[in-house]
């Protein structure tokens, strides 16, 4: 089945690592998402990573996958006031008509 | 060029009404999709296009109609909507997963049936 599960809130200090975390249950998941959706507007792609890669950084984002236990992390470094969103995982699944499946979204608040 | 540009931003129609949404994208992706988000939930995928052709339609009711003109542009008829079908309606394009890669959302248009 295709299901992909994060916890729905997390508050973190302004200038501390932000940590969010996603499980999947599909193992033939090939793309795994991170999206980024600020009040009102459209989903921005932050970051992805294919598979078979274990870690993706990308300036303040780091990306860890461990596909045994079928487990994606994003870590924000140095959390911004303009950190504050609502992010989403999702999975991209090959051989599934080009379907991406999302998670229910994490809300980051940041404290002062 | 990275945009999926969708028009109009906001729509607020009457349940009589027959409007369109309309997505453009030219990044040369061959996938395009509509996804329909409540507020405080994930996106819902609603259609998918893969070279102009429906790949998926995820039993969405027939007041909406997607139609693919071309390879950049993808339209969402709706006609004889209810007011639960208000939501943000988000488009995305991606070069089609079996080539691997992202996916591309525009800013979506905020639709209020009343």
């Amino acid at each position: 089945g295709e299901d992909v599960e994060q916890s729905l809130f997390l508050s973190v200090r302004e200038g501390d690592s932000s940590v969010i975390n996603c499980t999947y249950t599909d193992s033939s998941s090939t793309y795994l998402y991170w999206y980024k959706q600020e009040p009102g507007a459209g989903l921005q792609l932050l970051t992805y990573i294919f598979s078979n890669m274990d870690m993706k950084q990308d300036q303040r984002l780091t990306v860890l996958l461990n596909k045994k236990d079928k487990h994606l992390s994003l870590r924000i470094a140095d959390t911004q006031t303009g950190d504050s969103a609502i992010y989403f995982c999702a999975e991209g699944v090959l051989n599934r008509d080009d379907k991406i499946i999302f998670g229910k979204g994490t809300r980051l608040h940041i404290l002062p | 060029d990275t945009e999926v540009t969708q028009t109009p931003k906001h729509l607020v129609m009457g349940m009589t009404n027959k409007k369109s949404l309309k997505c453009e994208q030219h990044m040369g992706h061959r996938a395009m999709y509509w996804y329909k988000q409540k507020a405080k939930k994930p996106p819902e995928l609603m259609f998918v296009y893969s070279y102009e052709k429906l790949s998926i339609n995820e039993s969405v009711p027939s007041r909406f109609s997607p139609e693919c003109p071309n390879s950049s542009l993808l339209n969402l008829h709706l006609h004889a909507l209810q007011p639960e079908d208000s939501a943000l309606y988000l488009c995305a394009s991606s070069q089609g997963l079996n080539r691997g890669t992202e996916a591309f959302f525009g800013q979506g248009t905020r639709l209020t049936v009343v």
